[in-house]
């Protein structure tokens, strides 16, 4: 079935530590967004990519970093400058042409 | 940023009631709207959309109503169920090659049986 995967779902990392989180999608869409979100807010846009090779910085890029070697894969570092990394990370993909995004089940990653 | 926002946090309705999700967005040159269901632990779910030449659409169990005027937007949910308790947001995007949703904060349904 066609969707979108994140990985891992839950994450445990000490201070100081750079993980990853990893997204990929088997939809063909062309772009991929990465959104955080704290309890009680709403989604805020950390990067997003319309096209492979290329992505640009959202809200909150601060501490973060991705990369699109593939067009199915949309991998985000959350870095030790991230000072408050705890939270729920969100990635989407979409057509270029709609506004629709479909998402991922969502990480959560936990700092010790 | 914060360019939409949901007027109430939190809605708590009767099982059976009808349900209305409120959104007010304050970008004039927004032309295409999104709501989205958010189950605990889960990913956004679209549930419809509409466009701004339109000012209703209606879906299964649930309309969206488009104010240009006064810049709002609502979600109406008929017979609300159990299983419609999430959180709702709202996103506004652009046309024009970029589609970058802006998400308020969310409203969260609450259902009684």
């Amino acid at each position: 079935d066609g969707g979108i995967t994140q990985s891992p779902k839950y994450l445990f990392r000490k201070e100081g530590q750079n993980v990853t989180l990893s997204c990929e999608q088997n939809l063909n869409h062309d772009a991929m967004y990465w959104y955080r979100q704290d309890p009680g807010q709403g989604l805020r846009l950390i990067y997003y990519s319309q096209i492979v090779n290329d992505f640009q910085k959202g809200d909150i890029a601060e501490g973060y970093s991705v990369s699109r070697e593939k067009k199915e894969s949309f991998p985000l570092t959350v870095t030790s400058a991230q000072k408050n990394p705890t939270a729920f990370y969100l990635c989407a993909s979409s057509w270029r042409q709609t506004g629709e995004l479909f998402f991922g089940e969502g990480s959560r990653l936990t700092v010790l | 940023g914060e360019s939409v926002g949901l007027h109430l946090p939190t809605l708590s309705v009767q099982e059976g009631d009808n349900s209305i999700i409120n959104c007010a967005y304050s970008n004039s040159a927004s032309d295409y709207f999104i709501w989205y269901k958010q189950e605990s632990g889960k990913g956004p779910q679209f549930i419809i959309d509409i466009r701004s030449n339109m000012d209703k659409r209606q879906g299964q169990r649930v309309t969206v109503l488009l104010n240009k005027t006064v810049k709002h937007l609502s979600l109406q949910i008929a017979a609300t169920q159990p299983g419609d308790s999430a959180v709702y947001f709202c996103a506004e995007t652009l046309s024009g090659g970029s589609y970058i949703p802006t998400f308020g904060r969310g409203t969260s349904l609450i259902v009684h049986p």
